[in-house]
C-alpha cells in the first residue's frame, strides 16, 4: 500500500498563476484533510472532507478551493497564487473524522510563489 | 479545543528513556489526547492516543494524569531516528477529528 500520495513534490509559481495539488489514498478512508505548514510553525488546517461528497472549511481556507473527486482523491486548488501561499502542503486521511481516529499524512508538496 | 503547553526543546542520549511532557489543563472530559511527531522534511506521523487510561504501543507509551490535565509521552529507548518535533494534540469529540497543531517539542537525540 502506498498510503497517502501527493503530487507534485515541488512547484514554483508566479503570482497570479493557478494550480491544483493532488492527493490520493489507498486505505479506503472516509475522511481527508489539507494542511499547510509555514517555516518554523505547526500545521494549520485549510479544508477537510469528512466523507465523500462533503467538504468544509478549516482554519485558513481563504484563497483555496477543494474537490473531493471520489473516495480516494481530494484536490486543493489555488486559483490565483500569492506569495503568502508559499508553504508546504500536507494531505492526510483517516478512517473517519472521529476524535479517536488517527490521521495518515502524505510526504507534502513544497510550493513557492514568486 | 484545549490549549497545550510543551517545552520548546529537549535533549536525550541514545538508548536512554525520554519523557516528553504536555500540559492541557483546559481539556474536557471527552477530549482524546493524541501525539504526533514530525521528522525533518517529512509529514507528521501518528504516535499514540488515549482518553483516560495509560496506553502502550510499539512506538511509545502514553501516561495520562489522573485529573487529565497533563500527559507524558514516553520513548523507552531513544534512537537517532526519534529526533523530531513532537506534538501533543487534544481532540474534542465535537470537532470532527481536526488536528490543531501547536509549536511542539523539538527532541534532539545525542549518540
Amino acid at each position: 500500500n502506498a498510503g497517502v500520495t501527493q503530487t507534485p513534490k515541488f512547484q514554483v509559481l508566479k503570482t497570479g498563476q493557478s494550480m491544483t495539488l493532488q492527493c490520493a489514498q489507498d486505505m479506503n478512508h472516509n475522511s481527508m484533510y489539507w494542511y499547510r505548514q509555514d517555516p518554523g510553525m505547526g500545521l494549520r488546517l485549510i479544508y477537510y472532507s469528512a466523507s465523500e461528497g462533503t467538504t468544509d472549511k478549516g482554519e485558513v481556507p481563504n484563497g483555496y478551493n477543494v474537490s473531493r473527486l471520489n473516495k480516494r482523491e481530494f484536490s486543493l486548488r489555488l486559483e490565483s497564487a500569492a506569495p503568502s501561499q508559499t508553504s508546504v502542503y500536507f494531505c492526510a486521511s483517516s478512517e473517519a473524522s472521529r476524535a479517536y481516529n488517527e490521521q495518515f499524512f502524505g510526504p507534502g508538496t513544497r510550493l513557492t510563489v514568486l | 479545543d484545549a490549549k497545550t503547553t510543551q517545552p520548546n526543546s529537549m535533549e536525550s542520549n541514545e538508548e536512554e528513556p525520554v519523557h516528553l511532557p504536555c500540559n492541557h489543563s483546559t481539556i474536557s472530559g471527552t477530549d482524546y489526547i493524541h501525539w504526533y511527531r514530525q521528522l525533518p522534511s517529512q509529514g507528521p506521523e501518528y504516535v499514540i492516543h488515549g482518553l483516560t487510561s495509560n496506553v502502550n504501543n510499539r512506538m511509545a507509551s502514553l501516561a495520562i494524569a489522573e485529573d487529565r490535565k497533563s500527559s507524558t509521552l514516553i520513548l523507552h529507548r531513544a534512537t537517532l531516528r526519534d529526533a523530531a518535533v513532537y506534538y501533543c494534540i487534544p481532540i474534542s469529540s465535537s470537532n470532527t477529528g481536526k488536528l490543531i497543531f501547536g509549536q511542539g517539542t523539538t527532541l534532539q537525540v545525542k549518540p
